[in-house]
């Protein structure tokens, strides 16, 4: 099946600095990408749709300026927590949107933790 | 707007018993698609499951089968003969084409933990 991966897999930095998550479709191309995050032991909310060559656009709630989006390829995208506090702290999971595949699914990333220290 | 209900925060079984984690849903639009994910301790999310909203057909894969009935909204998940291995929080999800990207982006329940127990 379509394999997405997010790099790296845990984060650790200090308060203030910023931090930037890759995640990657390896054996498909997705024009479309989503990035959610999870809280312990909460479900995922979607954050952002990332679409390849424009702007993300963003769920209600989420800084636009705090989370930055680019999809510069049909294969990556890249959110960067800026100036990351320890409320930033969270499971940061993308997913890709297959649409050349006949159930036309989103394919998650295995995740990334980032601890704001 | 999309909403997904899990109710079952946490199921515990005993190995061998049928389970049944349910889900209901509620949208305004006519065509939407529902999902269901595997989340094991690793974190990482293992699809399951995606029907359409038109397909109200029971699916069985395995040990795994799904039960939609559109006529009361709900979409709901049955493993029969559990096995300690089945142990995770299971989601189930909307896709909401209503979203800020207009693409998708699934709206998903908060999750039933799953405990199978030898």
């Amino acid at each position: 099946g379509a394999v997405v991966s997010q790099h790296p897999s845990r984060v650790i930095c200090k308060s203030g600095t910023s931090v930037k998550i890759e995640c990657r479709s390896l054996d498909f191309q997705a024009t479309t990408m989503f990035w959610y995050r999870q809280f312990p032991k909460q479900s995922l909310m979607l954050m952002a749709t990332s679409n390849e060559g424009s702007k993300a656009t963003y769920e209600q709630g989420v800084e636009k300026d705090k989370f930055l989006i680019n999809h510069a390829s049909l294969t990556l995208s890249t959110l960067t927590v800026t100036s990351a506090h320890p409320e930033d702290s969270s499971f940061y999971i993308c997913s890709a949107r297959d649409m050349t595949s006949s159930t036309d699914t989103q394919y998650f990333g295995p995740g990334t933790r980032l601890t704001v220290l | 707007a999309q909403k997904v209900t899990q109710a079952q925060t946490e199921i515990s079984v005993v190995e061998k018993e049928d389970v049944t984690l349910d889900c209901v849903y509620e949208t305004r639009d006519t065509t939407y698609y529902l999902f269901w994910y595997k989340q094991p301790p690793s974190g990482e999310l293992v699809f399951l499951i995606r029907r359409n909203s038109f397909d109200e057909q029971n699916e069985i894969s395995g040990r795994y089968s799904w039960n939609f009935q559109k006529s009361t909204s709900s979409f709901n998940f049955t493993i029969t003969a559990s096995q300690v291995v089945d142990s995770a929080v299971y989601f189930c999800a909307l896709s909401d084409p209503y979203s800020g990207g207009g693409a998708d982006g699934l709206t998903f329940g908060k999750g039933t933990h799953l405990i199978i127990q030898p």
